[in-house]
């Protein structure tokens, strides 16, 4: 069936500097993606989200970016600190339909 | 505070039992859902349930089930059908509107013996 993916299962860079985390999608009818944040034995965290209508979009640090002509979703943190670390996943959907989620990058923050 | 709590936070089971996961909402979402997580896997969905006293299967609703009696509440049974049963379980919740995130539990971890 449709899943979503992502290009690397770790990532590691050092504090300070920002991270790109990237995720590739197949079903080209979802309309809604989102990132989610999960520490060690706890549940994902919502981080941001980003509608299919929209190319970029900006929280706190965190910055998500949408090219459907690839399908490709990114995740970009500023100035990456130790608290970052942590595995993220990405999700989608079609209206209607449930979340399908990624299988996660592990992000890990060295000082 | 508003949340989803999801109890105990660890289960043990012999093998051949069925086993009940709690989950319980006080946000006053109408959609919840269940899902299961394996080490260094995604979550896959096991039931979801968008309204009272009604619910769908995921994609791997063989071997568990559910009921949604109340609003809040939406417990998970892990049957003895069910092969591998041994894994992070994950309660979540949305208002129910189209595009809204889900938000989940801490997780029930079950080890079955």
């Amino acid at each position: 069936g449709e899943s979503v993916g992502l290009h690397l299962p770790t990532l590691s860079v050092q504090e300070g500097d920002n991270s790109i985390i990237n995720c590739a999608y197949s079903n080209s009818a979802s309309d809604y993606f989102i990132w989610y944040k999960q520490e060690s034995g706890k549940g994902p965290q919502f981080i941001i989200d980003i509608r299919s209508n929209m190319d970029k979009r900006q929280g706190q640090r965190v910055t998500v970016l949408l090219n459907k002509t690839v399908k490709h979703l990114s995740l970009q943190i500023a100035a990456t600190q130790p608290g970052d670390s942590a595995v993220y996943f990405c999700a989608e959907n079609q209206a209607g339909t449930a979340l399908i989620f990624g299988k996660g990058t592990t992000l890990s923050v060295s000082s | 505070d508003g949340g989803i709590t999801q109890s105990p936070k660890y289960l043990f089971r012999k093998e051949g039992q069925n086993v009940t996961l709690s989950c319980e909402q006080n946000l006053n979402h109408d959609a919840m859902y269940w899902y299961r997580q394996d080490p260094g896997q995604g979550l896959r969905l096991i039931y979801y349930s968008q309204i009272v006293n009604d619910f769908q299967k995921g994609d791997i609703a063989e071997g568990y089930s559910v009921s949604r009696e109340k609003k809040e509440s939406f417990p998970l049974t892990v049957t003895s059908a069910q092969k591998n049963p041994t894994a992070f379980y994950l309660c979540a919740s949305t208002p129910g509107r189209e595009n809204s995130p889900l938000h989940f539990g801490n997780g029930t971890r079950l080890t079955v013996t």
